[in-house]
């Protein structure tokens, strides 16, 4: 079965800082990759999703993601914060065969205004 | 269209007793999943629907859980002699097939005394 690891618990950024949150996944098959974010009080909602082609994907809010296949890897990044990307980020792995979703347990982003 | 819709938003029930939560999906879409998500934690898999297709229930961590999906509609999660442990958030997420972004309800904050 898949699992999701993300490094990171809680990253707290000053305002314009760079951001880069890890996502490790391990699965035997081919993959689509999603990160997902909850605003404080909100629902969860897809940032940026990962299904093939050009392995650096561009979200939503200026974030963009990295799919390196070598590393298992999908990192979230963003060159410069702002106080409203505080939220939880939470990294997700779909197995194409059985479909089957699975999410890391989710990095706490906090960025001092 | 409308969102995932989830019910009751708020759940308190006393220990021992059963407990079923409501999922409205979006219309039109065929998978259905459940999560749950425990304070300070991530996104734990509950159960997935697809379809027709049997469920995947791996995720479903003891018998006293059990879900059901009427066609491709609403589902109802159940839990039988509820236990303090089970206190959580329960999200549901439906997508359709070919998009595969998962769009999430607000969730049934489950609180077991």
């Amino acid at each position: 079965a898949q699992s999701v690891s993300q490094h990171n618990h809680h990253v707290i950024l000053s305002e314009a800082a760079s951001l880069e949150l890890g996502c490790n996944y391990s699965y035997g098959g081919t993959v689509n990759l999603f990160w997902y974010v909850q605003y404080p009080g909100q629902h969860l909602q897809l940032l940026l999703k990962y299904f093939s082609g050009d392995p650096l994907v561009k979200g939503i809010k200026g974030f963009e993601a990295e799919f390196i296949k070598s590393k298992f890897s999908f990192n979230l990044r963003k060159p410069s914060v702002q106080w409203s990307d505080t939220a939880e980020y939470f990294c997700a792995v779909r197995g194409t065969v059985n479909n089957d979703m699975r999410f890391g347990a989710g990095t706490r982003l906090t960025v001092k205004p | 269209g409308a969102g995932v819709s989830q019910s009751p938003s708020n759940k308190v029930t006393e220990k021992g007793k059963d407990v079923e939560l409501r999922c409205d999906p979006i219309s039109g879409h065929t998978a259905l999943y459940w999560y749950r998500q425990r304070l300070g934690q991530g996104l734990e898999f509950l159960i997935y629907f697809q379809g027709n297709s049997a469920p995947d229930k791996s995720g479903l961590p003891s018998d006293r859980f059990s879900a059901e999906r009427t066609g491709e509609s609403v589902s109802t999660l159940t839990i039988q002699r509820t236990q303090q442990e089970d206190s959580a958030v329960y999200l549901c997420a439906s997508s359709s097939q070919v998009a595969d972004t998962q769009y999430f309800g607000p969730g049934t904050r489950l609180t077991v005394l």
